[in-house]
């Protein structure tokens, strides 16, 4: 069974800018979940979204965003980038919803913010 | 609120020696609790995990954890720790239902020859 993917792994963006990743789920897994992992801040969570509805969002400004299509793959979205955003941005995956569930997670996507 | 409390950031140890990572946690209610390693450039893995049930759980790689509810402790253990042992390691909690997972800071395990 094929793990979770993320593309791209690694993003130059410039500040102002606006980006898009985009997270595959484990085949069958019906949640996925974004993290942000900084040195400063650690993990944090940035929303989960489960059947196409966002289930739950972390303390993030609006300038984060995501969806999930009808085939489970998620993107998020971050507009007008500031050099602050410079991150590893994790996605992961479960069966179902919740924080109690196992989650998988994936490589990572590395943007870097000039 | 649910918090995690990782006390050591870094844990010098040697080749087959045993080694402890200490995860704190608080929470209202009754909670979920996990271990995840993280080796360069990659993603988060799961070490193991207690749900509920023996406060001993046992994980991959000879890893055991044990949930001390009296003292809201979920503390990491290897009896003979391996050079690839080297990595972050992430305690976690969750208290179930729609909350989502809360991380501690991590604890970079440094395994030297």
């Amino acid at each position: 069974k094929a793990g979770v993917t993320q593309t791209p792994r690694y993003l130059i963006k410039t500040r102002g800018q606006q980006v898009t990743l985009s997270c595959s789920p484990i085949s069958g897994h019906r949640s996925v979940s974004w993290y942000q992992q900084t040195p400063g801040q650690g993990l944090q969570f940035l929303f989960e979204y489960f059947s196409e509805t966002q289930r739950n969002k972390g303390n993030f400004p609006g300038r984060f965003s995501g969806r999930q299509f009808s085939n489970s793959r998620s993107e998020m979205n971050v507009s007008t980038l500031e050099l602050g955003d410079s991150a590893l941005y994790l996605c992961a995956s479960s069966l179902v919803a919740g924080g109690g569930n196992e989650q998988f997670f994936g490589p990572g996507t590395r943007l870097t913010v000039l | 609120a649910q918090s995690v409390t990782q006390l050591d950031s870094q844990v010098p140890v040697f080749e087959e020696a045993p080694v402890e990572l200490r995860c704190n946690y608080s929470s209202s209610v009754s909670v979920y609790l996990f271990w995840y390693v993280q080796y360069p450039n990659q993603g988060l893995q799961l070490l193991l995990k207690y749900l509920s049930g023996s406060t001993l759980v046992k994980g991959i790689n000879g890893f055991e954890a044990e949930f001390n509810k009296s003292q809201t402790s979920f503390h990491l253990r290897k009896p003979s720790v391996h050079i690839s042992d080297t990595a972050e390691y992430f305690c976690a909690v969750s208290d179930g239902g729609r909350r989502a997972l809360t991380f501690g800071s991590g604890t970079r395990l440094q395994v030297q020859p």
